[in-house]
């Protein structure tokens, strides 16, 4: 089946510091992933994404690396800052064309 | 913000009941999908709609459905409440049919059942 998960539930970082999240995907199919950020009170926002034909995108201030052979997916954020602070979602177009699949979330806390 | 909206923003009901959630579009977007996020979750995809037609369906039973307007604007309906269906329920429009386009996201209905 499908899924996409994430490794580590919490993961907090010092103001400055880079920091990394990573997810893991089972479908090796999927050709679109995409970073959301959510914070509290408020729907998932549109980070970045890729496509399965690329390994590396960069942002500003965030890049996603994609690895297909071990079915892995990370967000780096530079600088981190307290605004950072959020629950973080990997998603993945899965077999449709039209559905998101979402990991259960990393949740990034960013100490002043 | 995303433009898109949802109300209302929070409710409260009981084991049984029905509820229906609104959700308006981004100005020109025709595709609107429905998501249910439990606590502590990712949101799980419900249903999208797109020109007024369900367009596909995630693993939820018929007592949830929708509509979309020819203003684009959409309906989440459930009937026979339960305890599980408590969660976070986002709507996301987007320009066109693919999920390529990218999905702009509302706030959320927060629905509490007792």
């Amino acid at each position: 089946g499908e899924s996409v998960g994430l490794h580590l539930p919490t993961l907090s970082v010092q103001e400055g510091d880079n920091s990394i999240i990573n997810c893991a995907y089972s479908n090796s199919a999927s050709d679109y992933f995409i970073w959301y950020k959510q914070e509290s009170g408020k729907g998932p926002q549109f980070i970045i994404d890729i496509r399965s034909n690329m390994d590396k995108r960069q942002g500003q201030r965030v890049t996603v690396l994609l690895n297909k052979t071990v079915k892995h997916l990370s967000l780096q954020i530079a600088a981190t800052q307290p605004g950072d602070s959020a629950v973080y979602f990997c998603a993945e177009m899965g077999d449709s064309s039209y559905k998101l699949i979402f990991g259960s979330g990393t949740r990034l806390l960013v100490r002043p | 913000e995303t433009g898109v909206t949802q109300s209302p923003t929070h409710l409260i009901k009981t084991r049984g009941q029905q509820v229906t959630l609104r959700c308006s579009s981004q100005s020109g977007h025709n595709t609107v999908s429905w998501y249910q996020q439990a606590l502590g979750q990712g949101p799980q995809f419900i249903f999208q709609y797109y020109r007024e037609e369900e367009n596909g369906r995630g693993n939820f039973p018929p007592r949830f459905s929708g509509l979309q307007f020819p203003n684009y604007s959409s309906e989440l309906n459930v009937n026979a409440l339960e305890l599980d269906d408590s969660a976070l329920y986002l709507c996301a429009s987007s320009l066109e049919l693919a999920v390529l386009n990218e999905q702009f996201f509302g706030p959320g209905t927060r629905l509490t059942v007792l």
